[in-house]
């Protein structure tokens, strides 16, 4: 347990669903992150979070819109989406949001995209 | 592009046997992480070594870093059926402001 919850843990949708990711870190930390890992590939960094204000977006399709209402709270927010987004999504928190710090992540929701 | 690379891609040993896995990078780096991640589960954080380090331990790992090389290495000794996992290694790229991983080594201790 590592103190970073995510819900669901496992989520089959259909490209014209509409369907959220959630993660909740109990942690006291101020930065959240959102990586997807697919398959033989290395983890990519998706969204960062400081102090509840985006700070990083690394070329992420429009299909995925994250939201950070406090700082505890991150959510994934998913809509037409297609088969390649299938995927491992994790979540990560840590103490600033910088490459100093060590993350604490999530389990990961495992996306099916029909 | 990918900033840390690990080597070997697998790696399939006996219980007891150490193991040794090696991670290169391309920028200069602040400091160097190596995590573990269970089939299909997050990331767990294993040990942090800064950029003015050379060695470090925690438990029965050891981590080095050559700074010269753009290299760092992780030992596990006396290798257990449970550090059966993906490791990588990350570091806090060009400017310091993210982890950026590389594709890991799949680790396989037999019993």
């Amino acid at each position: 347990e590592t103190g970073v919850t995510q819900t669901p843990r496992h989520l089959v949708m259909g490209m014209t669903n509409k369907k959220s990711l959630k993660c909740e870190q109990h942690l006291g930390h101020n930065a959240m992150y959102w990586y997807k890992q697919s398959a033989k590939k290395p983890l990519e960094l998706m969204f960062v979070y400081s102090l509840e204000e985006r700070v990083e977006n690394n070329s992420v399709p429009s299909r995925f819109s994250p939201e950070c209402p406090n700082s505890s709270h991150l959510f994934l927010h998913l809509h037409t989406l297609q088969p390649e987004d299938s995927a491992l999504y994790l979540c990560a928190s840590s103490q600033g949001a910088s490459g100093y710090n060590e993350q604490f992540f999530g389990p990961g929701t495992r996306l099916t995209v029909l | 592009s990918q900033q840390g690379e690990e080597d070997p891609q697998a790696l399939s040993i006996q219980e007891g046997e150490n193991a040794t896995m090696n991670c290169s990078y391309k920028t200069s780096i602040n400091n160097l992480q190596w995590y573990r991640q269970n089939s299909g589960r997050g990331l767990v954080h294993l040990i942090l070594i800064r950029s003015n380090e050379r060695e470090k331990h925690s438990g029965r790992l050891r981590v080095t870093l050559d700074t010269s090389k753009k290299s760092s290495s992780l030992l596990i000794t006396a290798s257990r059926a449970a550090d059966t996992a993906s490791y990588f290694c990350a570091t806090d790229g060009r400017y310091g402001n993210k982890l950026v991983f590389g594709a890991g080594t799949i680790l396989r201790v037999k019993s």
